[in-house]
């Protein structure tokens, strides 16, 4: 099963709200990801957990809010955004080896199609 | 420059045509490669990982020239079901630390 799982699948907030978007997965990996998504654009990488620790933050506005719960769950709290940030939010997983350099395969969650109004 | 650049497309071809994607990176020390295939819509989804000594899985095979830094899939007999955005991605981590940097992508129309 190479199965990431995303909820909600959209979702349309005000610049007021604070919202949760979620991300499972039960492959094992050690490794999940955030990426954001604009229409005619490529994935654009947010965050990297691995272990549960974050390790990096590619310069993301603070008013979005990664979070690891446990190995196979990965938030993103959501609090006044702006309308520029409605895009596709895209979770990754990968396999993690301490003896490998880089870890292989990412898959991806259908993601959530976020609108800011 | 861009860290990883891709021909701009898109690319219409007819059914059975043979097809070449181009891709350059800017990282030398770049380790991990790979071809993702992306539907209108859909998640990016893993075509195939690009080794030094070239790999080919059925129709696809899959080039990587780590002098010139230049990664290339080729697409024999193409079918409808081709038709799809192929993303370039590469690996700018460094050690034991994953950074996936996507190219814009190449749209690939196949029509019958």
């Amino acid at each position: 099963d190479t199965e990431v799982t995303q909820t909600p699948k959209h979702l349309v907030m005000g610049m007021t709200n604070k919202k949760s978007l979620k991300c499972e997965q039960h492959m094992g990996h050690r490794a999940m990801y955030w990426y954001k998504q604009k229409a005619k654009k490529p994935p654009e990488l947010m965050f990297v957990y691995s272990y549960e620790k974050l390790s990096i933050n590619e310069s993301v506005p603070s008013r979005f809010s990664p979070e690891c719960p446990n190995s196979s769950l990965l938030n993103l709290h959501l609090h006044a955004l702006q309308p520029e940030d409605s895009a596709l939010y895209l979770c990754a997983s990968s396999q993690r080896r301490p003896q490998r350099p880089n870890s292989e395969t990412q898959y991806f969650g259908p993601g959530t199609r976020l609108l800011v109004l | 420059r861009k860290e990883v650049e891709q021909d701009p497309g898109p690319f219409n071809v007819p059914e059975g045509a043979t097809v070449a994607f181009n891709c350059t990176y800017s990282n030398s020390a770049s380790q991990s490669f790979f071809w993702y295939r992306q539907d209108c819509r859909k998640e990016p989804k893993l075509l195939m990982s690009v080794y030094s000594s070239g790999n080919e899985d059925g129709r696809f095979t899959a080039q990587l020239n780590r002098a010139s830094q230049y990664i290339s899939l080729l697409i024999r007999d193409s079918k409808l079901s081709d038709s799809a955005t192929y993303l370039c991605v590469v690996n700018m981590g460094a050690y034991n630390t994953d950074k996936l940097i996507f190219g814009t992508g190449t749209r690939l129309q196949v029509f019958p």
